[in-house]
């Protein structure tokens, strides 16, 4: 089973919408990620949670909010889906203990979005 | 902010050797990583470098030149599965995000 695990992987759905993609994760990180990956933009961060009370905004939050419902669980969500939020999203998590390699990131396998 | 650059595609043949660079601009560095990511894949960690230098690992590289924002990734004895695109980012100092330059897409033909 995966460590970082990110539901629903496929999602087609139309703009107006509300979205919700989740994340959880069985590695014991504090801290988890969202980012958003588009052909010829890379992946570029949402927002980012260092731990379940700390909740911060990433580079392209605008049309987004999440929520940290628990350690392990990060959720993404769109209020009203747009066309232009169709893409692919992954789930990350990293910590700051156990000697890891400061900021290595482990991702889901992603969730692809499209809004029609 | 941070500004990454690197390559948008490269093609090289099976068997050879191939370098990707990466060069970026940061208000503060506290390291370079370099992620694998195949088509409709998760990223998954190739390296990391904090000092200046080069990091071997197998038959992937890693080189690091802090003065000139600079770093590369050496992959030698390419083989098909190599083919992938290759993220360069960046962490900034003070925090633990990390800013993924747009990447590189190697193709390996035979």
């Amino acid at each position: 089973d995966a460590d970082v695990t990110q539901t629903p992987r496929n999602r087609i759905t139309k703009t107006g919408k509300r979205i919700m993609l989740e994340c959880s994760q069985t590695k014991g990180h504090d801290r988890m990620y969202w980012y958003r990956q588009d052909p010829g933009l890379g992946l570029r961060l949402i927002y980012y949670s260092f731990d379940v009370k700390d909740i911060n905004k990433g580079e392209i939050s605008d049309g987004y909010s999440v929520s940290r419902q628990a350690q392990a669980k990060f959720s993404l969500s769109l209020e009203s889906a747009i066309p232009n939020q169709t893409a692919l999203y992954f789930c990350a998590t990293s910590t700051t203990s156990g000697g890891a390699v400061p900021g290595e990131l482990f991702f889901g396998e992603g969730s692809r979005l499209t809004v029609l | 902010g941070q500004n990454i650059d690197q390559p948008t595609e490269m093609t090289a043949t099976e068997g050879a050797i191939v370098q990707i660079n990466c060069t970026y601009q940061t208000s503060g560095f506290n390291g370079l990583f370099w992620y694998q990511q195949h088509a409709g894949e998760a990223p998954t960690f190739l390296s990391y470098n904090v000092l200046d230098g080069l990091e071997e690992k197998g038959r992937f590289s890693s080189f690091l030149s802090r003065s000139k924002g600079y770093s590369y990734l050496l992959l030698k004895e390419l083989q098909m599965k190599d083919s992938a695109s290759y993220l360069c980012a960046v962490l900034g100092a003070g925090s633990y995000q990390l800013t993924f330059g747009k990447g590189t897409k190697l193709s390996v033909i035979p």
